[in-house]
């Protein structure tokens, strides 16, 4: 079975360029999460998704990221414009269920940011 | 205060010896907990669930103490291949609403 697949894996921008990430989770996995891992920490939920809506975004800097989930599927995740401190690793997770104490997630191998 | 705290380590141990992690959780209502593992430059992958009862896998033993909000790991006779980043994870509420601790790094030396 395929696990959750992110792309790019790399990219390299100059500071006030647009990015986006691309995430497409398990099969029927209704639970989208993007996640941000600096190096050294831990992951930083962005956003997560209950099928096609946004249910907990609080920590997603509106002003330059925006993110969609079209048909409760596949996701983006776009910043624009990028500044230097956006630069860290992008995860995209699935899980199947939401309900009760939680469900193992799935993460993509991740998209690896750098902001020059 | 972060709401899942964690020591950054690293740990580092010789092959077979017994290394212990600790995590703390600051939110009372937190309902469930992991541990998740994370290589080098790799994505985290779920390790174990930690019961209220305390829990084993095979050398991997995790406990819970929700009156002190505070979870552990106990790696027995430890591999090389057990050299990762550990991250407690806090789910606070119904559903997946999951808080990762900063990770503890282990190197388990020949």
């Amino acid at each position: 079975e395929a696990g959750v697949v992110q792309s790019p894996r790399y990219k390299i921008i100059e500071k006030k360029q647009p990015v986006a990430f691309w995430c497409n989770p398990i099969s029927g996995h209704n639970t989208l999460y993007w996640y941000l891992q600096n190096l050294g920490q831990g992951p930083e939920l962005l956003i997560r998704y209950e099928n096609e809506e946004a249910v907990d975004d609080s920590q997603l800097p509106k002003d330059r990221f925006s993110a969609e989930r079209l048909k409760g599927v596949d996701s983006t995740l776009k910043i624009q414009p990028a500044e230097l401190g956006d630069s860290a690793v992008y995860l995209c997770a699935s899980s199947l269920n939401s309900g009760g104490n939680g469900g193992e997630l799935f993460f993509g191998e991740g998209s690896r940011l750098t902001v020059l | 205060r972060k709401e899942v705290e964690q020591d950054p380590g690293p740990f580092n141990v010789p092959e077979g010896a017994t290394v212990a992690f600790n995590c703390t959780y600051s939110n009372s209502a937190s309902q469930s907990f992991f541990w998740y593992r994370q290589d080098c430059r790799k994505e985290p992958k779920l390790l174990m669930s930690v019961y209220s009862s305390g829990n084993e896998d095979g050398r991997f033993t995790a406990q819970l103490n929700r009156a002190s909000q505070y979870i552990s790991l106990l790696i027995r006779d430890s591999k090389l291949s057990d050299s990762a980043t550990y991250l407690c994870v806090v789910n606070r509420g119904a559903g997946n609403m999951l808080t990762f601790g900063g990770g503890t790094r282990l190197m388990v030396k020949p």
